[in-house]
């Protein structure tokens, strides 16, 4: 029961363009949401979160979008640089307390080609 | 500050043998989750642990367990090791307080033969 979704297992953009990385959700219980990007031998790091109170949320080139009716959510990346490059992973949490567990989507590959 | 720590990094075991990896959450960091990544399933949840206590599991069996000490360093176990736990292995820690983001280590490369 995959309850966090990214059905794109990749996706490539060109430098200076925008990229957009997908996220479905089935559980209305999830209140939090983030995004990590994993480079290669490395662990996840965290890029952006947004609540549930809020539909979108800014942080310099990344944006994040949340739609709940739809239980999807996007990351906005303006303009992508090829440093973008990496697996992007969104993850969701609920019940305030359970910080510890986040369900994971299966990641997307992001390739930005110079 | 010093980010998570994980050893090993890369370890061999074969069919039947128990392993132990260790995890050094951030200082001032009560809570450690453990994660599990596979080509094929991304990253799943293991389990967590807050003041020396497991606050939450994940779908799992009995062979993985884990702990946390005082001083919230936590270690996983995974006994009779089989083919399919090849993985990697993450460790992440937080406050622990509220919702917000796990700083994750390195992880630990698995590799049962």
């Amino acid at each position: 029961d995959q309850q966090v979704k990214q059905n794109s297992p990749s996706l490539s953009v060109q430098e200076g363009r925008i990229s957009i990385l997908n996220c479905d959700y089935t559980n209305s219980m999830f209140d939090y949401f983030l995004w990590y990007k994993k480079y290669p031998a490395e662990g996840p790091t965290f890029l952006i979160s947004i609540s549930s109170i809020k539909d979108k949320n800014e942080d310099g080139r990344f944006t994040v979008f949340l739609n709940k009716s739809a239980k999807h959510l996007s990351l906005h990346i303006v303009p992508s640089q090829p440093g973008d490059s990496a697996v992007y992973f969104c993850a969701a949490s609920g019940i305030s307390g359970n910080t510890g567990k986040l369900i994971f989507g299966q990641g997307t590959t992001l390739q930005v080609k110079p | 500050k010093a980010g998570v720590t994980q050893t090993p990094r890369y370890l061999i075991k074969t069919r039947g043998q128990q392993v132990t990896l260790s995890c050094s959450p951030i200082s001032g960091h009560r809570s450690v989750s453990w994660y599990q990544q596979t080509p094929g399933q991304g990253l799943q949840f293991l389990f967590e642990y807050f003041s020396e206590t497991q606050r939450n599991k994940g779908n799992f069996p009995g062979r993985f367990s884990g702990r946390q000490f005082s001083n919230s360093r936590s270690e996983m176990n995974v006994s009779t090791l089989e083919l399919g736990d090849s993985a990697l292995y993450l460790c992440a820690s937080s406050f622990g307080a509220e919702a917000g983001e796990l700083f994750f280590g390195e992880g630990s490369r698995l590799t049962v033969l």
